[in-house]
């Protein structure tokens, strides 16, 4: 069953502490993403990786980073955790081609920001 | 840019009744990918239906069906006779495609419109 897999499902850490979110996919799929989530806002693209080592910017990159070292693996890392950056953390991946489905979803890292 | 708007933010039904979620979205693109998603109580997100924009037929899926209307940048989406198990959050997007029309870029959700269907 393919799938994207991301590391914690609830996360608490403190102001000012530098976190990361990893996600990884077995697909061999090139696009990555990740979003928050908020309720009433829907889902927001924070950054997206086409290929390894390539990030852009989605529309609300401010406090945030990516990293793509391996295809597989997209990590969202928050470098200096604010109250604000409490929220709902999923990642997904698509590939080229006409895969039906497009996207696949991780589950989503809920991230509590004290 | 793109945008999809849901002006419904939530929606209230009796079981058994019929209701629809509106969906509106914009975008420069001439090629581009139309999605609904589910995603109940336990946070998964869904896949329900995938149109691309060269394709304007409706679509029936058991009790769900969907509108796809270019002329008014609409995708609206239907559930007839609504089941309790129907409760969730519900979302458009839309997704742009590469030039070549191959891979799918950059999704853009809508708000979501919470759907509760009361027995």
């Amino acid at each position: 069953d393919v799938k994207v897999t991301q590391s914690s499902r609830y996360l608490v850490k403190r102001t000012g502490e530098k976190v990361f979110l990893e996600c990884v996919q077995d697909m061999d799929h090139e696009n990555m993403f990740w979003y928050r989530q908020d309720p009433g806002l829907g889902l927001r693209l924070i950054y997206f990786s086409y290929d390894v080592k390539m990030k852009e910017k989605g529309d609300i990159p401010e406090g945030y980073s990516v990293s793509r070292e391996k295809k597989e693996r997209f990590s969202l890392i928050l470098e200096s955790a604010s109250t604000n950056q409490t929220s709902m953390y999923l990642c997904a991946s698509s590939s080229l081609g006409g895969r039906v489905y497009g996207y696949t979803f991780g589950s989503g890292t809920r991230l509590t920001v004290v | 840019a793109q945008k999809v708007t849901q002006a419904q933010t939530e929606i209230s039904v009796v079981e058994k009744e019929d209701v629809t979620l509106d969906c509106v979205y914009e975008t420069r693109d001439t090629t581009y990918y139309l999605f609904w998603y589910k995603q109940p109580p336990s946070g998964e997100l869904v896949f329900l239906i995938r149109r691309n924009s060269f394709d304007e037929q409706n679509e029936i899926s058991g009790r769900y069906s969907w509108n796809f209307q270019k002329s008014t940048s609409s995708f609206n989406f239907t559930i007839t006779a609504s089941q309790v198990v129907d409760s969730a959050v519900y979302f458009c997007a839309l997704s742009e495609a590469n030039a070549g029309g191959t891979s799918y870029g950059k999704l853009t959700f809508g708000q979501g419109t919470i759907l509760t269907v009361h027995p």
